[in-house]
């Protein structure tokens, strides 16, 4: 496996269920980021981690929690989402968040449906 | 906080046309700028960037683009189009020295290369 993978590809899931969304990274790097796609809207940044530390939190509901445990690695949980939350939610990842202009690797993403 | 706008929702080209997308953004600092490309069923990457030196910079399959910044702009330019270019084009900026690598993104334009 090379870039940025991220499992499962699609999710279905009910307002009461648990789940989790997966990242990994197979190039070396040390930020890992969430973003969330949502149909017309523009591509939103959730969460960033630098060494395992999360930088920023960008107003994100609690009902998203990530979980870093490694720089390879990053989860995000679900729990008790809304229709509104259903989106394509992307992974990716940079050397570091040190340098502004480095670039980020994406990963395919996961379509994630709300019922 | 910044913000980034692109005007061109939906572009169609014919094949051999040349292609200018606007890119504008908002934010009074010094700003890194990026252009990300999805192909269809591929993952966001990389077209190019812009973080100082000469403002028109050239990116990967003949693409290019140009810092204005009096106005505010990084368009992308191609001189003639092909049927591949088909994708979804994506700006983004990042305020210089912002800690975690913070990217804001523009709502991306879809464009169509017909054959």
């Amino acid at each position: 496996e090379t870039g940025v993978t991220q499992t499962p590809r699609h999710l279905v899931m009910g307002m009461t269920n648990k789940k989790s969304l997966k990242c990994e990274q197979h190039l070396g790097h040390n930020a890992m980021y969430w973003y969330k796609q949502s149909a017309k809207k523009p591509l939103e940044l959730m969460f960033v981690y630098s060494l395992e530390e999360r930088v920023e939190n960008n107003s994100v509901p609690s009902r998203f929690s990530p979980e870093c445990p490694n720089s390879s690695h990053l989860f995000l949980h679900l729990h008790t989402l809304q229709p509104e939350d259903s989106a394509l939610y992307l992974c990716a990842s940079s050397q570091d968040t040190q340098v502004s202009y480095n670039e980020q690797f994406f990963g395919p993403g996961t379509r994630l449906t709300v019922l | 906080a910044q913000s980034v706008s692109q005007h061109n929702h939906h572009v169609i080209l014919s094949e051999a046309a040349s292609l200018e997308l606007g890119c504008n953004y908002s934010y009074g600092g010094t700003v890194n700028l990026f252009w990300y490309v999805q192909y269809p069923g591929q993952h966001l990457q990389l077209l190019l960037k812009y973080f100082s030196g000469d403002p028109l910079v050239k990116g990967i399959k003949g693409f290019e683009a140009e810092f204005i910044k009096s106005k505010f702009s990084f368009n992308l330019r191609k001189p003639s189009v092909q049927w591949s270019d088909t994708a979804e084009y994506f700006c983004a900026v990042n305020a210089q020295g912002n800690a975690g690598n913070m990217l804001t993104f523009g709502g991306g334009t879809r464009l169509m290369v017909k054959p």
